[in-house]
């Protein structure tokens, strides 16, 4: 079935860490892959997008994610966590011409 | 560029009674807007799907007649959730795509319905 796939509900990250969350997806063609982040009571604020060309993508806040075919992953990576970061996560997919769907999400805390 | 806006913000209904949701696109025209309904906690999950000037098409178990969704212009399409109850009392977001995005949703920045 297709899906996208988000492994960690929640992860707990000290702040001036690294920080990596997951997503896979499932679909028999590649998909057009975003990152999305949301505060709480917020609409969603696009972090970074993938559609083709450099599998290493940069986005805001100091965000990055890495397309990796072989293992249809879109991990979404920040080399040091700020208290501002903590959020809900989402990852989604589009295929061409149809919707978006997304992860079940990943809520980040940051500990000071 | 690629703003969407929804209105009401926020809005408090007594059970029973109907409540319209606006979502616009303030600076390109959207072919194809999308209704999304979150939970607490949960993620984003798709009602409908909505083409400019056709009828929208409902994902299963979305209720048609009970979120009845118009997509009148390139720039407005809206959500009416008849009836509503307690249980429809959710976060819901739209997104509008225009051809030439490479498929990409520019969404709004939600509106909280709560009904008592």
């Amino acid at each position: 079935a297709q899906s996208v796939t988000q492994p960690d509900i929640h992860i707990t990250v000290s702040e001036g860490a690294s920080l990596e969350l997951r997503c896979n997806y499932s679909y028999g063609a590649t998909p057009y892959l975003f990152w999305y982040v949301q505060s709480p009571g917020q609409g969603l604020q696009l972090l970074l997008k993938y559609f083709s060309g450099d599998t290493l993508v940069q986005g805001i806040k100091g965000f990055e994610a890495e397309f990796k075919r072989s293992q249809s992953s879109f991990n979404l990576r920040k080399p040091s966590v700020h208290w501002s970061d903590a959020a809900e996560y989402f990852c989604a997919v589009v295929l061409t011409g149809n919707d978006m769907r997304f992860g079940a999400g990943t809520r980040l805390t940051v500990k000071p | 560029g690629a703003v969407v806006s929804q209105h009401p913000s926020w809005v408090i209904c007594k059970s029973g009674t109907s409540v319209k949701i606006e979502c616009r696109s303030l600076d390109f025209q959207a072919t194809t807007m999308f209704w999304y309904r979150q939970f607490p906690k949960q993620s984003l999950m798709l009602m409908a799907t909505s083409n400019e000037g056709s009828k929208a098409t409902y994902e299963q178990g979305v209720e048609k007649d009970k979120f009845l969704i118009n997509h009148a212009s390139l720039t407005l399409s809206t959500l009416t959730v008849t009836s509503a109850h307690p249980e429809d009392s959710s976060f819901y977001i739209c997104s509008a795509r225009s051809w030439g995005a490479y498929n990409e949703q520019f969404f709004g920045p939600g509106t909280r319905l709560t009904v008592l």
